[in-house]
């Protein structure tokens, strides 16, 4: 498998622009997460998906974001309108199914810088 | 004070020498993870553990639930080891971050 694969890993839009950005998770996991980090706040999670249904959204900063799961390989977080504060390095990441606590695999990350 | 505390924040050390990176947390978790991120990169995840200890390659990660505190170790460290580590635990899908360990070796 080749792992949790994000794209893009890096956009540069203007502010007021939509962002969308994609994530395919391991084949076979059935949670997923987006963390945001920043150097001020560090990882921060900002959704968590359990067989594509959303457990927690409570990290989620506004209305403006958004994220989905349409089926199990593919997960989108859109960022509408986008705000320079938004810069931040996001990743996506996954794990299989347990109970509990479970090891969790990361994609390399988007880079998002809003001008 | 932070529920998740690392020491050191960096650490410089030369090729070759013992690394030991710490981790003590103040609440109940049911694992820890060690995680590697190199500068501009990803987030690797190195281990987790709920008790004991673990190993893979030079690297050695133990963890005591009666102190809560969690160590990562590094055997004959190399310029490669370079990186932030960072260790999260938790009891279910929420893990409380450390700040991260910075991390040089110097040749």
């Amino acid at each position: 498998d080749a792992g949790v694969i994000q794209s893009p890993r890096h956009e540069v839009t203007e502010m007021g622009q939509e962002v969308t950005l994609r994530c395919k998770p391991i084949s076979g996991h059935n949670s997923l997460f987006w963390y945001r980090q920043t150097m001020m706040r560090g990882l921060e999670l900002l959704i968590y998906f359990n067989n594509n249904v959303p457990i927690d959204d409570s990290g989620m900063p506004e209305d403006r974001f958004s994220a989905k799961m349409p089926n199990a390989s593919f997960s989108t977080l859109k960022i509408q309108p986008s705000e320079p504060r938004d810069s931040a390095v996001y990743f996506c990441a996954s794990s299989w199914p347990g109970q509990g606590l479970t090891e969790a695999f990361f994609g390399q990350g988007t880079r998002l810088t809003v001008v | 004070k932070n529920e998740v505390e690392q020491s050191p924040q960096n650490l410089t050390a030369q090729e070759g020498e013992f690394i030991t990176i710490n981790c003590s947390y103040s609440v109940g978790i049911s694992a820890l993870h060690w995680l590697q991120q190199h500068p501009g990169g990803g987030i690797v995840s190195l281990f987790m553990l709920s008790s004991g200890k673990k190993k893979h390659g030079r690297l050695i990660a133990t963890i005591n639930i009666q102190e809560k505190h969690s160590s990562l170790h590094i055997t004959a460290s190399h310029p490669r080891d370079s990186a932030v580590y960072i260790c999260a635990g938790g009891s279910n899908y929420q893990l409380i971050w450390g700040a991260g360990t910075k991390l040089i070796i110097k040749p």
